[in-house]
């Protein structure tokens, strides 16, 4: 069974462009999460996801960022216009339901340049 | 709004010597979490703590969880210079009103040095 996978690793994009960063559960999980680390942070939470359904989105910015979990394929975060403040690593760790521990992918480090 | 508070946040330590990682946390809490981070790497689960007084070992690490005290520990003994990572404490604090994500600490940057 593999683990969580996202892709890409890396991603860069100019001041402007749109970043989409995906992430394909583990096999029978459909809760995702997302979080993104700053340099020399801790995690933030940004949003929680059932299949076709955004749960809670109290981490993430109303603008220019959102994020879908559709019923067939990846977890998909969109990130519009990016600025030089999302570079980050985006995490995103998924669970089969919410009271069982989520497990993490490897992460997407995004660079704004 | 919970708020998770982790020290220190560095600490560089000799080899053999034994020392503890202190996280206290503002609310009431449904689970408390331990993970370790290598650089550039994903988070590595240690240890899920669920009710007060647990207590979890995983060879040199231990960590502890006092609900009243709204206070988990990560003791580490004999530290070796495998263990040179950053550890995160996390909580789950949904039951209680909390976002649906775990709320992280800053992080703890361990150095161990031979």
């Amino acid at each position: 069974n593999a683990g969580v996978m996202q892709n890409p690793r890396h991603l860069v994009r100019r001041r402007g462009q749109e970043a989409r960063l995906r992430c394909s559960p583990m096999k029978g999980h459909s809760h995702v999460y997302w979080y993104r680390q700053l340099p020399e942070e801790g995690l933030k939470f940004m949003v929680y996801l059932q299949k076709e359904n955004i749960i809670d989105e109290s981490g993430m910015p109303k603008e220019r960022f959102s994020a879908e979990f559709p019923k067939e394929g990846p977890s998909i975060l969109r990130i519009q216009q990016v600025v030089r403040g999302d570079s980050a690593a985006y995490f995103c760790a998924s669970s089969p339901s919410e009271v069982i521990e989520a497990f993490f992918g490897q992460g997407t480090r995004l660079t704004v340049v | 709004e919970l708020k998770v508070e982790q020290n220190p946040l560095f600490l560089s330590m000799q080899e053999g010597k034994n020392y503890t990682i202190y996280c206290n946390y503002s609310t009431t809490s449904d689970r408390l979490y331990w993970y370790r981070q290598d650089p550039g790497k994903s988070l590595e689960s240690l240890f899920v703590l669920l009710s007060n007084g647990a207590v979890k070992q995983e060879g040199r690490l231990m960590a502890s969880l006092d609900t009243k005290a709204r206070l988990s520990t990560l003791h580490i003994t004999a530290a070796v210079h495998d263990l040179s990572a950053t550890y995160f404490c996390a909580v789950d604090s949904r039951s209680g009103g909390g976002a649906d994500g775990l709320t992280f600490g800053k992080g703890t940057h361990l150095i161990i040095q031979p």
